[in-house]
């Protein structure tokens, strides 16, 4: 199946600093990604779906302004947590639409936010 | 609404014991029914990918089946290695083909 990265997977940072995560599809082009988040023993919540080329879509809920997402190229799109507070500390997973007879989503390792 | 709802939310199971997950949805135009496996602390690994009522996949000790109200993920003679948690996702017309997802069933398979 095809292969998403995320980096990095741990990240520890204070309050108030901005952080920024990378999601790579290494085997193949993705022009759509999307980025969850996902609290212990919870469901993947959609947070917004990364366009190439064009603006990110957010889910309702979800401030623009504080996650900012870049879909700079076919293989990279980027979250940052901007100003970041401890209740941003979650687990964030992005994924690839790969398209075609079978369109599926592959997701990334996660990449683990806490925030002093 | 849509819904998607995932049952039981744990199930512990002896080696060897066979059983069945259960992914029941109310969506208007499914386009498809996702199975995800999800390790602790690590992202949902493709499983498989159900389109229509009437078919099944099928992957090791793993078969995922579908009709048109739910789907079913049976799991033949388990091994503790089949531990985690299996996550049900299903894409829509009405929802603009967004994936909704499941909150799981955490699967433990005792030795």
């Amino acid at each position: 199946g095809a292969v998403v990265s995320q980096h990095p997977s741990r990240v520890i940072c204070k309050s108030g600093t901005s952080v920024k995560i990378e999601c790579r599809s290494l085997d193949f082009q993705a022009t759509t990604m999307f980025w969850y988040r996902q609290f212990p023993k919870k469901s993947l919540m959609l947070m917004a779906t990364s366009n190439e080329g064009s603006k990110a879509t957010y889910e309702q809920g979800v401030e623009k302004d504080k996650f900012l997402i870049n879909h700079a190229s076919l293989t990279l799109s980027t979250l940052t947590v901007t100003s970041a507070h401890p209740e941003d500390s979650s687990f964030y997973i992005c994924s690839a639409r790969v398209n075609g007879p079978q369109e599926t989503q592959y997701f990334g390792p996660g990449t683990r936010l806490l925030v002093l | 609404e849509d819904q998607v709802t995932q049952s039981p939310e744990a199930l512990r199971l002896q080696e060897g014991e066979s059983s069945s997950l259960n992914c029941s949805y109310t969506v208007s135009g499914l386009r498809g029914l996702f199975w995800y496996r999800q390790d602790p602390g690590k992202g949902p690994e493709f499983l498989f990918t159900l389109y229509s009522a009437g078919e099944e996949k099928e992957k090791e000790r793993l078969k995922a089946t579908l009709t048109k109200k739910e789907s079913f993920l049976h799991i033949t003679a388990p091994k503790p290695e089949d531990s985690a948690t299996y996550l049900c996702a299903v894409q829509a017309t009405s929802t603009g083909n967004q994936f909704y997802f499941g909150t799981g069933t955490s699967l433990t398979v005792i030795p």
